[in-house]
């Protein structure tokens, strides 16, 4: 596609339940980053993948999160069990390769967990 | 925490003047990034500058590096009302390549 994608863009959920988030990132591109923003903060890292190597979970921040990507293209975050600070956009950025390179962001999905 | 600090975290100027936002970080890094972003959602890439690079321009944006400080500084000048959102720097630190951001400082320009 023409840029990356998210969906959904908003997603309400009642504590306990899981959600799942969808990234299809930019044709061609091989490292997808999720990153986490809560209201008025900085963006949290959270998982980054690079083509066919392992990905970087070090700063997903609890066991409840987890994410993979299919194919090198589209990735999913899912958190289980959700609670009230799982709250925030969630964003998810591609770029061409790893390194020196800019990233290119969705429009994110807003999670309210209620 | 690998992520940087902006400074100020808010800044309010008239449109026509200049604003400088600033941007600590604290670790080694192959380069650093400056994103904007309106209204909460998505980011949009405004300019990269190499490590062994000390300053860059892109139109009305002009951007630093000090790798002895360990900071970066970016200039926007004659501002204008649409230049109203937060910035952000972001880090991608020698020891891998995910990109660490800021806390961002928000700038609000008034007509």
């Amino acid at each position: 596609g023409a840029g990356v994608s998210q969906s959904p863009s908003n997603k309400v959920t009642e504590k306990g339940k899981d959600v799942e988030l969808r990234c299809d990132p930019i044709s061609g591109h091989t490292a997808l980053y999720w990153y986490r923003q809560s209201l008025g903060q900085g963006l949290e890292f959270l998982i980054y993948f690079q083509g066919n190597s392992a990905p970087d979970k070090s700063g997903l921040p609890s066991d409840r999160f987890s994410a993979e990507r299919t194919g090198g293209s589209v990735s999913t975050l899912t958190i289980q069990r959700t609670q009230q600070e799982d709250s925030a956009v969630y964003l998810c950025a591609s770029s061409l390769s790893a390194g020196v390179t800019e990233a290119f962001f969705g429009q994110g999905t807003r999670l309210t967990v209620v | 925490s690998q992520q940087g600090e902006e400074d100020p975290q808010a800044l309010s100027i008239q449109e026509g003047e200049n604003a400088t936002m600033n941007c600590s970080y604290k670790t080694s890094i192959n380069n650093l990034q400056w994103y904007r972003q309106n209204s909460g959602r998505g980011l949009v890439h405004l300019i990269l500058i190499r490590s062994n690079e000390r300053e860059k321009h892109s139109g009305r944006l002009r951007v630093t590096l000090d790798t002895s400080k360990k900071s970066s500084s970016l200039l926007i000048t004659a501002s204008r009302a649409a230049d109203t959102a937060s910035y952000f720097c972001a880090t991608d630190p020698n020891t891998g390549n995910q990109f660490y951001f800021g806390t961002g400082t928000s700038l609000t320009v008034i007509p």
